[in-house]
């Protein structure tokens, strides 16, 4: 499996709180990418990264913030947690470009109370 | 930007036979087209992809095709097992895209 390490694995918060989900990966892959999943919805991409400091938006990015300030780790911020954001966080990493093969870490479980 | 359709979301197929799942793509530069397989509780992973310049690729019992005129593609499975059972993604992007979209995935159910 490619080294890439989803922190927390779960996580359970209140409505209105921030939320910090780490991507940590040792292939010093260039792309990295926040999807979430949900019932009938697929994968969905939050944002996503091509480089230090180059971030943009993806399908769904309202109520979240992204930050690469290393090549190793790609952090997901909810600002305000609300309920709609329960879902599971996948991170995914590419070597190039986006027409190559994306490594997906294990998933976030995160609930909003 | 890039949409993609997948059909049907849900599968149900006895031991053997075949199963058939079709995605459309919208952006008609787009030329790289994943599939992904998702077990219960588990990460995406790929199994096959196919580039726009080519129109089948085969892997064992698993074939994908490409109609880039129709703008679609299709996951073949054949002789399913029941280890064939999972959540299906097709995906699609372009070279000089830097994100991948991907369908809303099929649930594939094989019944000894």
């Amino acid at each position: 499996d490619a080294g890439i390490t989803q922190s927390p694995r779960h996580k359970v918060t209140e409505t209105g709180t921030p939320v910090t989900l780490r991507c940590h990966q040792t292939e010093n892959h260039r792309y990295m990418y926040w999807y979430r999943q949900d019932p009938g919805h697929g994968l969905r991409l939050i944002h996503y990264s091509y480089g230090v400091k180059d971030t943009d938006k993806g399908e769904v990015s309202d109520g979240y913030s992204v930050s690469r300030s290393k090549t190793e780790d790609f952090l997901l911020t909810l600002e305000s947690a609300t309920s709609s954001q329960t879902s599971v966080y996948f991170c995914a990493i590419s070597k190039d470009k986006a027409d190559t093969e994306a490594f997906f870490g294990q998933g976030t479980r995160l609930t909003v109370v | 930007g890039e949409n993609v359709e997948q059909h049907p979301s849900t599968l149900s197929v006895q031991e053997g036979d075949s199963a058939v799942i079709k995605c459309t793509y919208s952006d008609s530069a787009s030329n790289y087209f994943p599939w992904y397989k998702q077990e219960l509780g588990k990460r995406p992973q790929l199994i096959i992809d196919i580039r726009s310049n080519v129109g089948e690729k085969k892997d064992q019992r698993i074939a994908v095709t490409l109609n880039k005129t129709a703008k679609h593609f299709s996951l073949h499975i054949t002789e399913t097992q029941p280890e064939d059972s999972a959540v299906y993604f097709c995906a699609a992007s372009y070279s000089m895209a830097d994100k991948l979209i991907f369908g809303t995935g099929t649930r594939l159910q094989v019944f000894p």
